[in-house]
């Protein structure tokens, strides 16, 4: 049974900062990594599609990278900003199966 | 943009009723789903729906739920006798396909209250 962890639990930054948010998972078998932003009470809005055979993806100030052998992504974010506060989560496409397994998330505030 | 919409964004129900969650997936997709996440918790994978049949369930989907297409557009999670515990918002994605690059898009929730 794949088992995604995502960490820091929560970060808090000054803006402007540069910042990472870890992702590991334990099994492999997987299609594609897919990076969401949520919003307090909102849905989920989708950042990033890294492939199983890709290393990186970039969007605007976004970088994730995947290292599917030792199951771990990063999402990279460049000169944070106020608006870039939100609940980061990854989550799996897995090769059995058609269904995506999410993270808990990483609660980011960054402050102005 | 194209994009998911559902309906309506907030349900609130007595506990035994019956609810119907509605949502309109992107028009040229194929694949549907249907996610819950309980506050605070993970999201949660429920069904995946493809050419009129349930492609995948989780152990979270029994007999109390059920899915449904009933028009071109429309993609439907029914919830029989709801308990306190179907508390929780819940998410309809869709894709073109399956596997490979493909991206699952979300609609913005519908937040199901038992009471």
């Amino acid at each position: 049974k794949q088992e995604v962890t995502q960490i820091p639990a929560a970060l808090s930054v000054p803006e402007g900062e540069n910042l990472v948010l870890n992702c590991s998972f334990t099994d492999s078998a997987i299609y594609n990594l897919q990076w969401f932003r949520q919003d307090p009470g909102k849905g989920l809005t989708s950042l990033l599609l890294i492939q199983s055979s890709q290393r990186e993806q970039t969007s605007g100030r976004l970088n994730a990278s995947l290292d599917k052998s030792s199951g771990r992504s990063t999402l990279y974010i460049a000169a944070s900003q106020p608006g870039d506060s939100a609940t980061y989560l990854c989550a799996l496409n897995m090769e059995y199966g058609n269904k995506l397994v999410f993270g808990a998330g990483t609660i980011l505030r960054v402050k102005s | 943009e194209p994009e998911v919409t559902q309906t309506p964004s907030h349900q609130v129900t007595q506990m035994g009723q019956e609810v119907i969650l509605r949502c309109v997936p992107i028009s040229n997709h194929l694949y549907f789903y249907w996610y819950r996440q309980i506050l605070g918790q993970k999201v949660e994978f429920l069904v995946s729906f493809y050419n009129n049949e349930i492609s995948e369930k989780s152990e979270i989907f029994d007999d109390q739920f059920s899915v449904e297409r009933p028009d071109g557009s429309n993609f439907t999670l029914k919830i029989r006798s709801t308990k306190l515990e179907d508390s929780a918002m819940y998410f309809c994605a869709s894709s073109d396909t399956s596997g490979g690059a493909v991206e699952q898009f979300f609609g913005p929730g519908t937040r199901l209250t038992v009471l």
